[in-house]
């Protein structure tokens, strides 16, 4: 059974750090792995896909890496700002297409 | 483009009884799934549609849980009788269903409070 672990589970950095989130999961036979943000009181929304023959993916501040073989990938958000405040959740794909999360990471970047 | 759409936004109801939440997925997407997401976890899968046919309902407690998506479009997901450690938010994604870059697109949510 897969499982998804993101560490740390909170965070709180000055604006203007850059930082790393972690994913780890545990069968490495997955078609991609999600990054997606929470804001309170709403739904998800998808940040980032690496399929599984990718090592990276970047979209402006934000750079996600993959390790497969290791059950790894980090996100990096470069230049924080207030804004990025969010819940951060990586989730895998098995080839259901379905997802399974990790529990998130609570980010608050401080003026 | 609009995004998926989901109603009611909040419920509260008493242990034992029943509550329905709504989705309408993207137009044209194929796919329909629906998360429960507790308070301090990820999202875990319900039930995934494809058309209207089910593809996966293995993490549904079917004793008390029920699903449909009637003509392929919209879905309602049903609790009866519904118990306090079902008091979460409700999820409702859908996507285009094909290719290894299937993004998902996930509505608002209803948060359920079961006192």
């Amino acid at each position: 059974k897969q499982e998804v672990t993101q560490i740390p589970a909170a965070l709180s950095v000055p604006e203007g750090e850059n930082l790393v989130l972690n994913c780890s999961f545990t069968d490495s036979a997955i078609y991609n792995l999600q990054w997606f943000r929470q804001d309170p009181g709403k739904g998800l929304t998808s940040l980032l896909l690496i399929q599984s023959s990718q090592r990276e993916q970047t979209s402006g501040r934000l750079n996600a890496s993959l390790d497969k073989s290791s059950g790894r990938s980090t996100l990096y958000i470069a230049a924080s700002q207030p804004g990025d405040s969010a819940t951060y959740l990586c989730a895998v794909d098995t080839g259901r297409r379905a997802l399974t999360f990790g529990s998130g990471t609570r980010l608050q970047v401080q003026p | 483009e609009a995004g998926v759409a989901q109603s009611p936004r909040y419920k509260i109801i008493e242990k034992r009884q029943s509550v329905a939440f709504w989705c309408n997925p993207i137009s044209g997407h194929a796919t329909l799934y629906w998360y429960q997401q507790i308070l301090g976890q990820g999202p875990k899968l319900l039930i995934q549609f494809q058309n209207n046919g089910v593809v996966d309902d293995s993490q549904l407690p079917k004793d008390r849980f029920s699903a449909e998506r009637l003509k392929g479009v919209d879905s309602t997901l049903k609790i009866q009788p519904a118990k306090l450690e079902d008091s979460a938010v409700y999820l409702c994604a859908s996507s285009l269903g094909r290719g290894r870059t299937d993004t998902q697109y996930f509505g608002p949510g209803t948060r359920l409070t079961v006192l």
